[in-house]
């Protein structure tokens, strides 16, 4: 079974620049997450999709932090205007929606530098 | 929301040494608890989980139990191989309106021959 995909693996822009981010979650998966991970630190929750609907963007800078989850399958997120702090590696995981165990699966991230 | 403490790293042992990593979280209701492991260059994986009071989750050597009481659900493994040299995270998940899980800051362990 195909894991979580995520492309492109590393970008490296130039601040002001935008950036965009693609994950195809696990086949049958309904709930999509997007983390975001400092170095040194663990992942924080960006933004949470049942299906194609966002339930869960509290954690998501809108002013610049943008996602879309059309059919419910794959997902984008993106950035605009991109600033030196957004350095990162952004993570993608999806599950069933099925609690308590709510087993999250993860993509391998795209490690973002803006210059 | 959740919150997650973990021993400082990184963590240095040697080869067939014995393993410990604190962790404690405070958590709204009732959580299931997660050990996921970060190999260098991957994605995280899930290592193991527990979903209730005095449950122990094991895989590939490892286990950690979960104390209600303490609030604290400790990964042992009792002989390091090279290989398990990785970033550990533990992470508490409760569900309901922040639903994704809550990672500590990771316990980066290397294992020298």
């Amino acid at each position: 079974e195909a894991g979580v995909v995520q492309s492109p693996r590393y970008k490296i822009i130039e601040k002001k620049q935008p950036v965009a981010f693609w994950c195809n979650p696990i086949s049958g998966h309904n709930t999509l997450y997007w983390y975001r991970q400092n170095l040194g630190q663990g992942p924080e929750l960006l933004i949470r999709y049942e299906n194609e609907e966002a339930v869960d963007d509290s954690q998501l800078p809108k002013d610049r932090f943008s996602a879309e989850r059309l059919k419910g399958v794959d997902s984008t997120l993106k950035i605009q205007p991109a600033e030196l702090g957004d350095s990162a590696v952004y993570l993608c995981a999806s599950s069933f929606p099925t609690p308590p165990y709510n087993e999250q699966f993860f993509g391998p991230g795209t490690r973002l530098t803006v210059l | 929301g959740n919150s997650v403490t973990q021993m400082e790293g990184p963590v240095t042992l040697s080869e067939e040494a014995f393993l410990t990593i604190n962790c404690t979280y405070t958590a709204t209701g009732y959580p299931s608890l997660f050990w996921y492991v970060q190999y260098p260059g991957e994605g995280l994986q899930l290592l193991l989980k527990a979903t209730k009071a005095d449950d122990k989750g094991s895989n590939k050597g490892f286990e950690a139990t979960y104390r209600k009481e303490t609030t604290s659900f400790h990964l042992e493994k009792g002989s390091v191989q090279v290989s398990d040299s990785a970033v550990y995270f533990c992470a508490p998940y409760s569900g309901g309106g922040a639903d994704g899980l809550t990672f500590g800051k990771g316990t980066h362990l290397i294992i020298q021959p």
